[in-house]
């Protein structure tokens, strides 16, 4: 069963225009959240993090937000680039587990001029 | 710093046979995490390894085995492999477990006909 849900497979955005990511999980126990990026022959890429303690994490132009109450979590960027253009996945961990990632199925953001 | 690698990138297996996937992990990190990626069930979690020991593994069968070296090198083994065993195999390390930031080698995509 997949506990990490990306419901939007593919997303379109133009440079310079806000590009927001969504991500909803079920398990209640997942304390941690990760934001990977990946280019095609790559592996992930981290991106962004944000513990359950809080709602918001900013880092440049990447900011995630946590709502815990409706199990949500997004990722904007802002301006986007087209360098920005990648899968992006989301993945949740837990203390009672070890850390190990649960991973959504990924988004692709394709960022146009 | 040299990143993570892996070996070979590409392998070609025939049903019934097994194989062996190398993970090299950045210098000094400790914890190698090896996980799955399927189109349909997307990244899965395989397991864990930390000073030689597993410390954590997800829901494959007993087919999926690994092992770490004293110098925190690792190696996945599936034995009898399957059709439904093509996938991108990639290892992640992180300094001291999946609590820290895991870095992704770049996978091993196995093909199995």
């Amino acid at each position: 069963d997949q506990q990490v849900k990306q419901n939007s497979p593919s997303l379109s955005v133009q440079e310079g225009r806000i590009s927001i990511l969504n991500c909803d999980y079920t398990n209640s126990m997942f304390d941690y959240f990760l934001w990977y990026k990946k280019y095609p022959a790559e592996g992930p890429t981290f991106l962004i993090s944000i513990s359950s303690i809080k709602d918001k994490n900013e880092d440049g132009r990447f900011t995630v937000f946590l709502n815990k109450s409706a199990k949500h979590l997004s990722l904007h960027i802002v301006p986007s680039q087209p360098g920005d253009s990648a899968v992006y996945f989301c993945a949740a961990s837990a203390r009672n587990s070890g850390y190990a990632l649960n991973f959504g199925k990924g988004t692709s953001l394709l960022v146009t001029p | 710093k040299a990143g993570v690698t892996q070996t070979p990138r590409y392998l070609i297996k025939t049903r019934g046979q097994q194989v062996t996937l190398s993970c090299s992990p950045i210098s000094g990190h400790r914890s190698v995490s090896w996980y799955q990626q399927t189109p349909g069930q997307g990244l899965q979690f395989l397991f864990e390894y930390f000073s030689e020991t597993q410390r954590n593994k997800g829901n494959f069968p007993g087919r999926f085995s690994g092992r770490q070296f004293s110098n925190s090198r690792s190696e996945m083994n599936v034995s009898t492999l399957e059709l439904g065993d093509s996938a991108l195999y990639l290892c992640a390390s992180s300094l001291q477990g999946p609590a820290d930031t895991q870095y992704f080698g770049p996978g091993t995509r196995l093909t199995v006909l």
